[in-house]
């Protein structure tokens, strides 16, 4: 799977929106863009993914670039329960395996 | 509709015992995977379990083995547990065959210490 790039840490103020970047120069064109998220003391949680265009949910919204080399994951309104690691996650359309490749991720601090 | 779930959730044991862990997919989701969660090296996939056929394996020595029967479930099993053994056990399970869409839905984990 192509890598990806992430900011080991950012803060948040509780109630404000959070940007989270993700960098994947060498992304293809059959690759998706899958955001997780891990809660402390709990297994992984999906967030949201795309291909091309913006997506939206009731979690989060994913803004994909133009060129699709970056991406950004990007949470509304901040909450306390937001405090996670935010894996960004490159997944082949065409690879037929299920396997995810975790980077280090990006540790968000919610301030209250 | 009930999540995955992972039984034990912790454990201990010593160094050259052998453990074997047990994960429930969510109902109707036939792929299972399970990944190594350490502080030193994150999260490391295992390998992957689809219709009791082992289709994806990771870079874990032999000691590492899992199966998976006809109701979906899966195990894992550590033989001769060493002390870099330690780690959060995840399991994973997903409804369709991979494509870039699938998504996976992770059980809580088995704390496994080594001693």
């Amino acid at each position: 799977d192509a890598k990806t790039t992430q900011p080991n840490s950012m803060e948040s103020n509780e109630e404000e929106p959070v940007h989270l970047p993700c960098n994947h120069s060498t992304i293809s064109g059959t690759d998706y863009i899958h955001w997780y998220r891990q809660l402390p003391s709990q297994g992984p949680e999906y967030v949201i993914h795309g291909l091309t265009s913006n997506v939206n949910n009731r979690m989060a919204s994913l803004a994909i670039a133009e060129d699709r080399k970056s991406s950004t994951l990007i949470l509304h309104r901040a909450t306390l329960r937001d405090a996670a690691v935010y894996y960004c996650i490159l997944r082949d359309s065409g690879a037929g395996s299920y396997q995810l490749t975790f980077g280090k991720g990006t540790k968000l601090s919610v301030i209250p | 509709k009930a999540g995955v779930t992972q039984t034990p959730r912790y454990l201990i044991k010593t160094r050259g015992q052998q453990v074997t862990l047990s994960c429930s997919p969510i109902s109707g989701h036939r792929s299972v995977s399970w990944y190594q969660q350490t502080p030193g090296q994150g999260l490391q996939f295992l390998f992957e379990y689809f219709s009791e056929t082992q289709r994806n394996k990771g870079n874990f020595p032999g000691r590492f083995s899992g199966r998976q029967f006809s109701n979906s479930r899966s195990e894992m099993n550590v033989s001769t547990l060493e002390l870099g053994d330690s780690a959060l056990y995840l399991c994973a399970s997903s409804l369709a065959p991979g494509s870039g869409t699938d998504t996976q839905y992770f059980g809580p984990g088995t704390r496994l210490t080594v001693l």
